[in-house]
């Protein structure tokens, strides 16, 4: 297997352009993540799927972001309008279920600048 | 408050020694891992282990649930062990919800 596959690796946007990040699951695997690493809050959870349903999208940081699952094998996560702030390393995870192992992509590293 | 609690923050060592990394966490857990996120900010999963002990060769790991701690030894440190070493937990209460400490960075020299 592949892994966890996000897309682009890196990202350089102007401050008020949409970013859209993609991430391709494991096969097979039920659930999806989408973690934001800063040097200030870490690793934080942002939303997670189960079986492309949004399950818990608490930590999203505003309305200016949104996920969407439209099938078992592809994932968006897009920022809209983009904020020197939203600059981090955004990560997809995927696993088969909550009480297993999470398998974590490369990662975007997003600059806004 | 603070939930996954990870000590020491920093580490330096050199290459051939040994070393522990602790993680405590406030709460029963259904799930508990060790990540490597090496220099090139990649995240390795190194243990799935809510409860016992695992070794994968140069690193093992225990966890005693009822205490609410984790460990994580490195022995015969080499310098490809550099990195950031998370533990991340999901509560009982929290389901699905991966939750990561802090981190501990370790360096290690020639």
């Amino acid at each position: 297997d592949a892994g966890v596959i996000q897309s682009p690796r890196h990202e350089v946007t102007e401050m008020g352009q949409e970013v859209t990040l993609r991430c391709k699951p494991i096969s097979g695997h039920d659930y999806l993540f989408w973690y934001r690493q800063t040097m200030m809050r870490g690793l934080e959870l942002l939303i997670y799927f189960n079986n492309n349903v949004p399950i818990d999208d608490s930590g999203m940081p505003e309305d200016r972001f949104s996920a969407k699952m439209p099938n078992a094998s592809f994932s968006t996560l897009k920022i809209q309008p983009s904020e020197p702030r939203d600059s981090a390393v955004y990560f997809c995870a995927s696993t088969l279920g909550p009480a297993g192992g999470y398998t974590f992509g490369s990662g975007t590293r997003l600059t806004v600048v | 408050g603070i939930q996954v609690e990870q000590s020491p923050p920093d580490l330096i060592l050199q290459e051939g020694a040994n070393s522990t990394l602790r993680c405590n966490f406030s709460d029963s857990v259904n799930n508990l891992q060790w990540f490597h996120q090496n220099p090139w900010g990649q995240l390795i999963n190194l243990f799935y282990i809510p409860s016992g002990t695992k070794q994968n060769g140069r690193l093992s790991a225990t966890t005693v649930a009822t205490e609410r701690y984790s460990l994580l030894y490195i022995s015969s440190s080499q310098t490809t062990d550099s990195g950031v070493y998370f533990c991340a937990v999901v509560y009982t209460d929290s389901w699905g919800k991966l939750q990561f400490g802090a981190g501990t960075q370790v360096v290690v020299t020639p």
